[in-house]
Formats: C-alpha cells, sequence, structure tokens
C-alpha cells in the first residue's frame, strides 16, 4: 500500500518559467491538501482538493498559483512566472473521507529552486 | 496572525532523559491537536494526537498533555533516544466536517538528542 508519492523530488526553475508539482494521494483517500514550507518557517496550509473540486484556497497566492485534482490522475501544483520567492518545499497530504478518522498522511516533499 | 506557536526553535537533552517540547495556539475554535516528526528531506510523519475532550494521551514512549484553559500542549518523550533527533511540529485543527480536517502548524522545534 504506498503512500502519499509526490514527484519531482527536486525541481530547478529559472525566474519566469512555469513549475509543475505532482502528488498521488494514498489508495482510499478522496481529500488531498497541499502545503509550503519556507527556509526556518513552519508548514503553511495551501489549498485543500477532493476530486474535481477545490474546497478550501484560502492559503493559495491569488496569483500565479492554481491546483487541480482531477477525476483521474494525480494532483496538480502549479505555478506560473516563477519568483525566487517561490523556493521552498511543497508538501502534499491525503486523508480519508471525512469521519472516518485523521488519517493524515504526507508525502516527501518537492523541493522547488528558483534560480 | 501565528495562531500556533512553538517558541524554542531547538532543545537538546542527554540520551536517557526526558524531552518536553511546548505549544500554544491562540484559536478557541481548534479541537484536535497533533504532533509531527521530521527529519531532513522527508514530509513529516505523524506521531500521537489528543482530543479537545482528553488532557493527555500516552503511546509508548510518547505523551501529550493538553491544559485547554492555558491554550497549552506539551509532548514528553521519555527517555528520550539519540534517533528522536529530528524537528517536532505541534499542528491544531477546527474540524470542519464540511471542509476536511485543515492543519495549523508551528515553527517547529529541533530536538537534539545526545549520545
Amino acid at each position: 500500500n504506498a503512500g502519499v508519492m509526490q514527484n519531482p523530488r527536486h525541481l530547478v526553475r529559472r525566474r519566469g518559467q512555469e513549475a509543475r508539482l505532482r502528488c498521488s494521494p494514498m489508495k482510499g483517500h478522496s481529500h488531498v491538501y497541499w502545503y509550503r514550507q519556507l527556509p526556518e518557517e513552519g508548514l503553511k496550509f495551501m489549498v485543500y482538493l477532493q476530486k474535481e473540486n477545490i474546497i478550501d484556497e484560502s492559503g493559495m497566492p491569488k496569483e500565479r498559483f492554481s491546483a487541480e485534482f482531477p477525476k483521474e490522475g494525480p494532483s496538480i501544483l502549479r505555478i506560473q512566472q516563477v519568483v525566487r520567492g517561490d523556493s521552498a518545499a511543497y508538501f502534499c497530504a491525503s486523508s480519508p473521507p471525512v469521519g472516518t478518522g485523521y488519517g493524515y498522511t504526507f508525502g516527501s516533499g518537492t523541493r522547488l529552486t528558483v534560480v | 496572525d501565528q495562531q500556533v506557536k512553538q517558541n524554542s526553535p531547538s532543545l537538546s537533552v542527554q540520551e536517557g532523559r526526558i524531552s518536553i517540547l511546548n505549544c500554544d495556539y491562540t484559536n478557541s475554535m481548534f479541537d484536535y491537536f497533533l504532533w509531527y516528526k521530521k527529519y531532513p528531506a522527508e514530509g513529516p510523519t505523524f506521531l500521537i494526537s489528543i482530543s479537545s475532550i482528553k488532557d493527555k494521551n500516552e503511546d509508548g514512549r510518547f505523551t501529550v498533555f493538553l491544559n485547554k484553559s492555558a491554550k497549552h500542549l506539551s509532548l514528553h518523550i521519555v527517555p528520550s533516544q539519540p534517533g528522536d533527533s529530528a524537528v517536532y511540529f505541534c499542528a491544531a485543527s477546527a474540524l470542519q466536517r464540511t471542509s476536511g480536517s485543515r492543519l495549523t502548524f508551528g515553527e517547529g522545534t529541533q530536538l537534539t538528542v545526545n549520545p
């Protein structure tokens, strides 16, 4: 039973390019969350998705960032026109449906470096 | 607005002694609290949790205490082992049954257990 899979593990982008981060939740998990960890800080909530639905995106920057969780395939966090301040570790977590327990499992993260 | 705070960025203890990590929160809506352990280049892994209806939860060497009136929780590790050396994050949730279990994290405490 594979855990939460994130890829790539490391991503280097030049300023102005697009970054795509992928997350495959654990089997049986229908909720996906994205968190960002800036250097020397804790994890900050970005967005919560269910299949084909964005439930809560209150932590997402208003511009350049978007997320999706299609019916088929992984969840994607997309950052357009990256800037140096986007350099961070991006963690995805998944959980089972609400009411079935706090089975909150994190992936190993994608470390984005903008040069 | 830091709703969950871990005021000690680092803690160093001797092997075999007790480690006490502290966490304070401000949001009275939080009703579930979790501790995560994180090694470098890995995602956070769940350690132990406590519901707001309890004041103590124990799992092996790990015990979490919750003081609701003080809005304070602590994680006790006894006896501490070198393998416990990691960053420990406190997290809190206000279970929103319509939107899932979004977590608010503290900044983390780096625990070092010296042999």
